[in-house]
């Protein structure tokens, strides 16, 4: 089972909008609603931010919002931060075996 | 608050066994609709599922790991660990533990420990 496909990097200014893609198959984001984003500062373990396509965990900034469109779910992050510089994952749930299907992760820089 | 910390050795010899064990604070394993998980993640790379297990013992692999891997529940103690064997380089890696839960989420996180296969 291939990873879920990621730009490997975004880059935006203090107070822009960027969107992050990630791309699956019907089998995993094109037939399921269980899509989970997870950012990982460096040395820190991942944090869950956005799960079931577009939903918040309690205490994450509403800057953070889901989507998703066929076998692709996106990720936006607006009025970009300097604390926004991380790694971002996104991962599925999946018929196959694997059942959780990852993506190679993408990392966000602040100008 | 819920709270995950790993526990075990730092260094594996090639061909020996991994075992990890995640304590689990703040809430119990036992509680229906909770799941445990571990995750990994080697150098520089992205996140890897290992499996999961619920608190039952009933538990999920991930196939291209699965025949080497065995995880249990401790109750008693509010534990639950993973064992690999027969590791190789290619198993050396930060290793997480995590509590899952509906929509297949990962909520909580341990603080990642890592594990070294080198001789």
């Amino acid at each position: 089972q291939s990873a879920l496909t990621q730009p490997a990097s975004v880059s935006g200014s203090p107070g822009q909008s960027i969107t992050i893609s990630c791309t699956g198959t019907s089998s995993d984001i094109g037939r399921y609603d269980y899509v989970s984003w997870y950012q990982q500062h460096p040395g820190k373990a991942p944090k869950l931010i956005i799960y079931e396509v577009s939903n918040r965990p309690s205490g994450v900034s509403n800057r953070f919002s889901g989507s998703k469109s066929g076998n692709t779910a996106s990720l936006t992050i607006s009025g970009l931060q300097a604390e926004d510089e991380a790694d971002y994952y996104c991962t599925s749930y999946t018929s196959s075996s694997t059942q959780y299907i990852f993506g190679a992760g993408t990392r966000v820089t602040v100008l | 608050q819920v709270q995950l910390q790993e526990s075990g050795p730092g260094l594996v010899k090639p061909s020996q066994t991994l075992s990890l064990t995640c304590t689990v604070s703040g809430g119990s394993i036992s509680s229906d609709g909770y799941y445990w998980g571990w995750i990994r993640q080697h150098p520089g790379k992205g996140l890897e599922w290992i499996g999961y297990i619920y608190y039952s013992g009933s538990t999920y692999y991930n196939p291209s790991l699965k025949s080497r891997l065995t995880m249990s529940v401790d109750t008693s103690k509010n534990q639950f660990s993973l064992k690999l064997t027969s590791v190789t380089v290619a198993d050396t890696a930060v290793y997480y533990c995590a509590r899952g839960g509906s929509a297949y989420k990962f909520d909580f996180w341990g603080q990642g420990t890592l594990v070294t296969v080198s001789s």
